[in-house]
C-alpha cells in the first residue's frame, strides 16, 4: 500500500498568511491520482483538489495545488477564518490511501 | 441537491457482525460508485471498500475477509457488513460517492460513530 505522510503535523498561522502543506508518497501516484480534502468539526471530509491540481466545486482561487511522483503540496495563498481546519491528501492511483493530516490552526 | 445518510447500530458486540446502510438522495446510486471510509483515531482515515449498482466490488486488502458491500437499487442503497468486528472497528463510519472509478469521493455522508464493545 501507498503510504502518505504529511507534513507539518500543525500549522499555526494568521489570517492572511500564506499556508504551504506538504504530502509526500511512500511511492510513485500514478497519473497524479491525488486529492486533497477539507475537514471541519463534526464535519465530514469535502472533496477539495483532485487530480492533483484541480479545485473542486465550491472552493475558491486562493486554494492550489501542484506535484508529481511522490511529492504534493497544497498552497493556501492568503488564510481566509473559514480556511482554518485539517487538510487531508489522498491517493487513488491504487487501493486508496490517506495521509493522517495537517491541522491549520489560527496563530 | 445529493445526500447521503448512513444508518446502524451505534454499539456492536465483540466477534458480531457490524451492518450499515447509506441512503442517497437526490441521484440515483447507478451514476456514482459507493464507498464506505471510517476514521479513528489510531489510523485516521481508512477506505474500506467500493460497489458500482452492476456489482463490481473492490475492497481494501488488510479488510477484504470481513468485508461485503450490497446495492438496493430499489431502496437506492448501498450497504457494508463487516464479520468479526473487535475493538479496532470501533470509528466513525463515512459512505461516500464517486463520479467514476477513480476513488475520489466528491460525495461525503455525514458519518456515524459506532463503537465496538467487550
Amino acid at each position: 500500500e501507498i503510504v502518505l505522510t504529511q507534513s507539518p503535523g500543525i500549522l499555526s498561522l494568521s489570517p492572511g498568511e500564506r499556508a504551504t502543506l506538504s504530502c509526500t508518497a511512500s511511492q510513485t501516484v500514478s497519473n497524479n491520482y491525488l486529492s486533497w480534502y477539507q475537514q471541519k468539526p463534526g464535519q465530514a471530509p469535502r472533496l477539495l483538489i483532485y487530480n492533483g491540481s484541480n479545485r473542486a466545486t465550491g472552493f475558491p482561487d486562493r486554494f492550489s495545488a501542484s506535484g508529481s511522483g511522490t511529492d504534493f503540496t497544497l498552497t493556501i495563498s492568503r488564510l481566509e477564518p473559514e480556511d482554518f481546519a485539517v487538510y487531508y491528501c489522498q491517493q487513488y492511483g491504487s487501493s486508496p490511501t490517506f495521509g493522517r493530516g495537517t491541522k491549520v490552526e489560527i496563530k | 441537491q445529493v445526500h447521503l445518510q448512513e444508518s446502524g447500530p451505534a454499539l456492536v458486540k465483540a466477534s458480531e457482525t457490524l451492518s450499515l446502510t447509506c441512503n442517497v438522495s437526490g441521484v440515483s446510486i447507478s451514476k456514482y460508485y459507493w464507498s464506505w471510509i471510517r476514521k479513528t483515531p489510531g489510523r485516521g482515515l481508512e477506505w474500506i471498500a467500493y460497489i458500482y449498482f452492476t456489482g463490481s466490488t473492490s475492497y481494501n486488502p488488510s479488510l477484504k475477509s470481513r468485508v461485503t458491500m450490497s446495492t438496493n437499487m430499489s431502496k437506492n442503497q448501498f450497504s457494508l457488513t463487516l464479520k468479526s468486528v473487535t475493538a479496532a472497528d470501533s470509528a466513525m463510519y463515512y459512505c461516500a460517492g464517486s463520479e467514476t472509478w477513480l476513488m475520489s469521493f466528491d460525495l461525503w455522508g455525514q458519518g456515524t460513530m459506532v463503537s465496538v464493545s467487550s
